[in-house]
């Protein structure tokens, strides 16, 4: 079974200010990672996934992600946010035998003007 | 690509009564389609797995006999929550998956049950 952690509750970040998001995970076995925003009343949308190769990988909008086998993180990164940016935001890892995701808690950026 | 549609949007109902919930994969078939819940200010908790043409795969703690799913076609799911009550109401969210790792979500069903 596998688990993750987001380190961060709320995340609050002025407009044009870098923004990393943490996420730590466990699991048994080799899993795939990745991370969704979600905007109030919809569904997730992906922002970028890790499944093999390059550990840091580059996704929509302007965020990217690296995976750290040692110490089983995925943390997430934006170098300049803008106030689009605001929404809830979850790392989630599933297991390549069935598929299924396991979220973290979510991470509230706020980003302010 | 990979869009995935969830009907109603929005829907109230009054306790006792029997809701059903779309979920399509517009342009994909999805061998694999998963529903979870969402509480208000909370994570999305996985309540089963349904593979078309057989019986779906419930998490531990949820009612299958009153979270019905049924996985019809390559294309369509239904959740149907059965004798509503109260503490249903939630946001219902579905996913579906082709043959790869990646689930594509729907929009989202806020259930309300007076």
């Amino acid at each position: 079974a596998q688990s993750v952690t987001q380190l961060d509750s709320q995340v609050p970040v002025f407009e044009e200010a870098p923004v990393e998001l943490r996420c730590n995970y466990s699991s048994s076995v080799s899993v795939y990672l990745f991370w969704y925003v979600q905007y109030p009343n919809q569904g997730l949308q992906l922002l970028l996934k890790y499944l093999s190769g390059s550990t840091l990988v580059k996704g929509i909008n302007g965020f990217e992600a690296e995976f750290n086998k040692s110490q089983t993180s995925f943390h997430l990164r934006k170098p300049s946010v803008h106030i689009s940016d605001t929404a809830e935001y979850f790392c989630a890892v599933s297991d390549p035998n069935d598929y299924k995701l396991s979220f973290g808690a979510g991470t509230t950026v706020t980003v302010r003007a | 690509g990979a869009v995935v549609s969830q009907h109603p949007s929005r829907v109230i109902c009054k306790s006792g009564t029997s809701v059903k919930i779309e979920c399509r994969s517009l342009d994909f078939q999805a061998t694999t389609m998963f529903w979870y819940r969402q509480f208000p200010k909370q994570s999305l908790m996985l309540m089963a797995t349904s593979n078309e043409g057989s019986k779906a795969t419930y998490e531990q703690g949820v009612e299958k006999d009153k979270f019905l799913i049924n996985h019809a076609s390559l294309t369509l799911s239904t959740l149907t929550v059965t004798s509503a009550h109260p503490e249903d109401s939630s946001f219902y969210i579905c996913s579906a998956s082709p043959t790869s790792a990646e689930q594509f979500f729907g929009p989202g069903t806020r259930l309300t049950v007076l």
